[in-house]
């Protein structure tokens, strides 16, 4: 199958910065990126789609401003959370869908991000 | 709500037996896919099932597709302790984004 690159694995970050998070499909084009926040031993929840070049759509409750997602190629995604807290301590996971119809979603490695 | 909800939610088994897992969803699907996730990774895609099919296999893994009971089945046989993880299913919602059931956690003991 498709390979998409996630990195970092695990962040560890103080309450008040911004911390980066990079997608990357390597060997093939991913016109949609999503991604998703799983809590332990929960469930994932997609929190925004986005589309190469435009702005992403992001889910109900999901804050745009803390969230900041950007998807300035076919090959990379990135998720910024600025200004992270505690509460954002989470595992962070995107996927990448190419084009053509494909129905099958190729899922990153996921980070763990732990703010202190 | 809950597109996917999976039973048991945690299951432990010795190794060599047969281990299933459950899910159901609530609204019309295309297909249905089973993810496997170990612990603190990313999901791996095991196997889609379309809506006009009503079983697949792939290796050791059988799933069913039942459309009138919106359920569908993921059978691991002759499970083997690097099964240990967490099962999810996952349905089409809106453009090309899934929905994820809460999970089994499976954990097969050698």
């Amino acid at each position: 199958g498709a390979v998409v690159s996630q990195h970092p694995s695990r962040v560890i970050c103080k309450s008040g910065t911004s911390v980066k998070i990079e997608c990357r499909s390597l060997d093939f084009q991913a016109t949609t990126m999503f991604w998703y926040r799983q809590f332990p031993k929960q469930s994932l929840m997609l929190m925004a789609t986005s589309n190469e070049g435009s702005k992403a759509t992001y889910e109900q409750g999901v804050e745009k401003d803390k969230f900041l997602i950007n998807h300035a190629s076919l090959t990379l995604s990135t998720l910024t959370v600025t200004s992270a807290h505690p509460e954002d301590s989470s595992f962070y996971i995107c996927s990448a869908r190419g084009g053509g119809g494909s129905t099958e979603a190729f899922f990153g490695q996921g980070t763990r991000l732990t703010v202190v | 709500s809950q597109q996917g909800e999976e039973d048991p939610q945690a299951l432990s088994i010795q190794e060599g037996e047969n281990a299933t897992m459950n899910c159901s969803y609530k609204t019309s699907i295309n297909n249905l896919q089973w993810y496997r996730q170990n612990s603190g990774r990313g999901l791996v895609h095991l196997i889609l099932i379309r809506s006009n099919e009503r079983e697949k296999h792939s290796g050791r893994l059988r799933v069913t597709l039942d459309t009138s009971k919106k359920s569908s089945s993921l059978l691991i046989t002759a499970s083997r302790a690097a099964d240990t993880a967490s099962y999810f299913c996952a349905t089409p919602s809106g453009y090309s984004t899934l929905t994820f059931g809460k999970g089994t956690m499976l954990l097969v003991s050698p």
